[in-house]
């Protein structure tokens, strides 16, 4: 298996509904990321676990909860989120002491 | 924070050479790398270059480092139209974990 795998694909919600995003992999990748992409913008990182332990925020509103339950998961928590979040989330994983990082396809979320 | 620079858009004709150029801020980046975005769709790896490297060619694809002007380049040989894409160069500031996106460079294929 070679994929990273998101569900799931699009989403929208209220902006009183509780969300997760999900994402999975099973190369044995021990780092895993996710992304925001607004339209016509690049990716901007958001999140990083290494070893399933958070490594970097930034500075993301307190409205997007990560979590990373094992090596192969990787949750991202929407609760109370505004119409400025609609984007394309993409999650992301490394291979252990490499900096390459493979994709998942996205989840195309609005927020309405 | 550190900016990525990249020409918004390049149109090349079917079968010519496709040049995408790029800038980037930090000198301790060990790795750069060029990820391709179709429409609607997550990042693909096309390829990346060690920061020691000059050049790096992989099939159709050549990546020329100059590490001293901070500038980074990708040939695609013979464009196809299934080049069509947002190409982005990434790098990885500090070494550190997670990638900084260039803007994007928008591929047009005339036919």
């Amino acid at each position: 298996d070679t994929e990273v795998t998101q569900t799931p694909k699009h989403l929208v919600m209220g902006m009183t509904n509780k969300k997760s995003l999900k994402c999975e992999q099973h190369m044995g990748h021990r780092a895993m990321y996710w992304y925001k992409q607004k339209a016509k913008k690049p990716p901007e990182l958001m999140f990083v676990y290494s070893y399933e332990k958070l490594s970097i925020n930034e500075s993301v509103p307190s409205r997007f909860s990560p979590e990373c339950p094992n090596s192969s998961l990787l949750n991202l928590h929407l609760h109370a989120l505004q119409p400025e979040d609609s984007a394309l989330y993409l999650c992301a994983s490394s291979p252990p002491g490499s900096a390459e990082a493979f994709f998942g396809q996205g989840t195309r979320l609005t927020v309405v | 924070g550190e900016d990525v620079e990249q020409s918004l858009f390049l149109s090349v004709r079917e079968g010519d050479s496709s040049v995408i150029n790029c800038t980037y801020t930090d000198s301790s980046s060990t790795y750069l790398y060029w990820y391709k975005q179709e429409p609607g769709a997550g990042l693909q790896l096309l390829t990346y270059i060690f920061s020691n490297m000059d050049m790096k060619q992989d099939q159709r694809l050549t990546v020329l480092l100059n590490k001293k002007d901070k500038h980074l380049s990708l040939r695609i040989a013979d464009t196809q139209t299934g080049d069509s894409a947002i190409y982005f160069c990434a790098e990885t500031p500090g070494g550190a974990d997670g990638l900084t996106f260039g803007k994007g460079t928008h591929l047009i294929i005339q036919p």
